[in-house]
């Protein structure tokens, strides 16, 4: 089946550091990935989506390139603020069998960062 | 604004008693979702809904049922709560439409069976 393994958390790096999450993906069909975030006390909100193989995706500062023949879309920040603390999940978007579309995420990474 | 909503925000449960988690969304989405979070498990898909009045299961169904009678409402239906039940529930809706699949989030329901 499909499935995602990105870093095990929890992270923590100071401010002005940069930031690399790994996520590698398994799946025999064509994905969409896609990374979100989410901060104490709410739900997950999207941060991008990258539809195609070798494309980017950015928003925030933060990027990543949807590698195809490495299956990786590792997410990237060159340097952390204090208000980039949350968990941070990188999901495959899968459409099977017509009108199914599910979403599968990896188990999240913790990532805080300290002054 | 559009937006999705949960309720309750907060519930403490008994083992072996019903319980119904609800969510509302004004996007207009065809799309619904329930899941769970867990330490160390991140978001499980458990139910989903496509359309008005058909659920289908997701990746851990088992215990669960789901309902949705109408566009904008979507429950999770729990009929004999268990302790391995006890995790946070987040609703999400979905366009699903023109390769629009990203999901927009509730605020999640925190669920405590004792």
């Amino acid at each position: 089946g499909d499935s995602v393994t990105q870093t095990e958390g929890p992270v923590t790096l100071s401010e002005g550091t940069s930031l690399t999450v790994n996520c590698s993906y398994e799946t025999k069909q064509y994905p969409t990935l896609f990374w979100y975030v989410q901060y104490p006390g709410e739900g997950p909100q999207l941060l991008f989506k990258v539809p195609k193989a070798n494309e980017k995706g950015s928003n925030r500062g933060f990027e990543a390139t949807y590698n195809k023949e490495a299956t990786s879309f590792h997410l990237q920040k060159a340097s952390v603020q204090e208000s980039d603390s949350a968990v941070y999940y990188c999901a495959l978007g899968i459409r099977s069998g017509g009108s199914n579309y599910k979403l599968t995420f990896g188990k999240g990474t913790l990532l805080t960062v300290t002054p | 604004e559009a937006a999705v909503t949960q309720s309750p925000r907060s519930k403490v449960a008994v083992t072996g008693g019903k319980v119904t988690l609800s969510c509302h969304q004004t996007n207009n989405h065809d799309y619904m979702y329930w899941y769970r979070q867990d330490t160390g498990h991140g978001l499980r898909l458990i139910h989903y809904s496509y359309v008005a009045d058909s659920t289908e299961k997701g990746d851990i169904p088992d215990g669960y049922k789901a309902s949705r009678p109408s566009q904008e409402n979507f429950s999770l239906i729990l009929e004999l709560a268990s302790l391995s039940q006890t995790a946070v529930y987040f609703c999400a809706s979905s366009p699903g439409t023109g390769g629009s699949y990203e999901q927009y989030f509730g605020p999640g329901t925190r669920l405590t069976v004792l």
